[in-house]
C-alpha cells in the first residue's frame, strides 16, 4: 500500500491558471517531497519541505505542509503547457535507508 | 557527472528470458534506489545499496530478481525467468541522503 494519497487523480486546466494539488499521508513524517514526471521519462525532484515548515516556494510552485491534518499541498502558479505531467508525493520511511515511498499521482494537463 | 544513467531504455523479451538492466548513479551518491512503476501507478520501492551493501529489499523482490552494487558504483538489476506481470517501468534513483533523489530516465521492460 501507499503512504501518500493525491487528490485530484486528474486535472486539466488553461494554461495561465493555477493548479492545486494535495496529498494525504498516514505515518509521522520529517519531511515530504513533490516529483513530477513527464510521460515515459524518470521522476525529477521539485521541492521538499521538512516537518517543522509550513510553508515553502520555489519559483512558480509554492508547497504547504499540516502535520496535524497529515496533509501537503502542491499550488503551481500560472500555468504553462509544459507543466503538463504526473506530479508525486512521496514520504521516506524511518528505517536506514529512508526510502521513499509514493502516491499515486496527479495527471496534470495544461491546455494552451 | 551528467545524472543517473540507465541502460537500456527499452527492452522487449519473451516471456521466460533474463534481464539485466544496469544504473549508474551520480558518483558521490552512496545511496542507490531500484523502483518499479507500472502505467498509472506511482513507482514501488524494490531495493536500496549503501554504498555496496543492499540493505532494504522490498516483499516485491521475489526469488527471480537479484540486484547488485558490486563497487559501490554502478549497479545492475537482473530478472530471470520473466514473466508478463514483469512488464512495467524500472526506476534508479541515487542520493547524498540530504536531498531528494535523482531519478535516471529508466528502463521500460515489455514481457511478450
Amino acid at each position: 500500500s501507499q503512504q501518500g494519497e493525491e487528490d485530484p487523480q486528474a486535472l486539466s486546466i488553461q494554461e495561465g491558471e493555477n493548479a492545486t494539488m494535495n496529498c494525504s499521508y498516514k505515518t509521522s513524517i520529517n519531511n515530504l517531497q513533490w516529483y513530477r514526471q513527464n510521460s515515459g521519462r524518470g521522476l525529477v525532484h521539485l521541492i521538499l519541505i521538512r516537518s517543522n515548515e509550513r510553508e515553502k516556494h520555489s519559483g512558480r510552485l509554492r508547497v504547504t505542509l499540516d502535520t496535524s491534518k497529515k496533509s501537503s499541498s502542491l499550488l503551481i502558479t500560472a500555468s504553462r503547457a509544459a507543466d503538463t505531467a504526473s506530479y508525486f508525493c512521496a514520504t521516506p520511511g524511518t528505517n536506514a535507508g529512508n526510502m521513499l515511498t509514493f502516491g499515486g499521482g496527479t495527471r496534470l494537463m495544461v491546455k494552451p | 557527472d551528467t545524472g543517473v544513467s540507465q541502460d537500456p531504455r527499452h527492452k522487449i523479451t519473451k516471456r521466460g528470458q533474463n534481464v539485466t538492466f544496469r544504473c549508474d548513479p551520480i558518483s558521490e551518491h552512496n545511496r542507490l534506489y531500484w523502483y518499479r512503476q507500472t502505467l498509472g501507478q506511482g513507482p514501488e520501492f524494490l531495493t536500496y545499496f549503501q554504498n555496496e551493501a543492499q540493505l532494504e529489499k522490498s516483499r516485491l523482490l521475489s526469488d527471480r530478481f537479484s540486484a547488485e552494487r558490486p563497487k559501490g558504483s554502478f549497479s545492475t538489476l537482473e530478472i530471470q525467468r520473466t514473466e508478463q506481470g514483469d512488464s512495467a517501468m524500472y526506476l534508479c534513483a541515487s542520493s547524498d541522503g540530504h536531498r531528494g533523489y535523482t531519478f535516471g530516465s529508466g528502463t521500460r521492460l515489455t514481457v511478450v
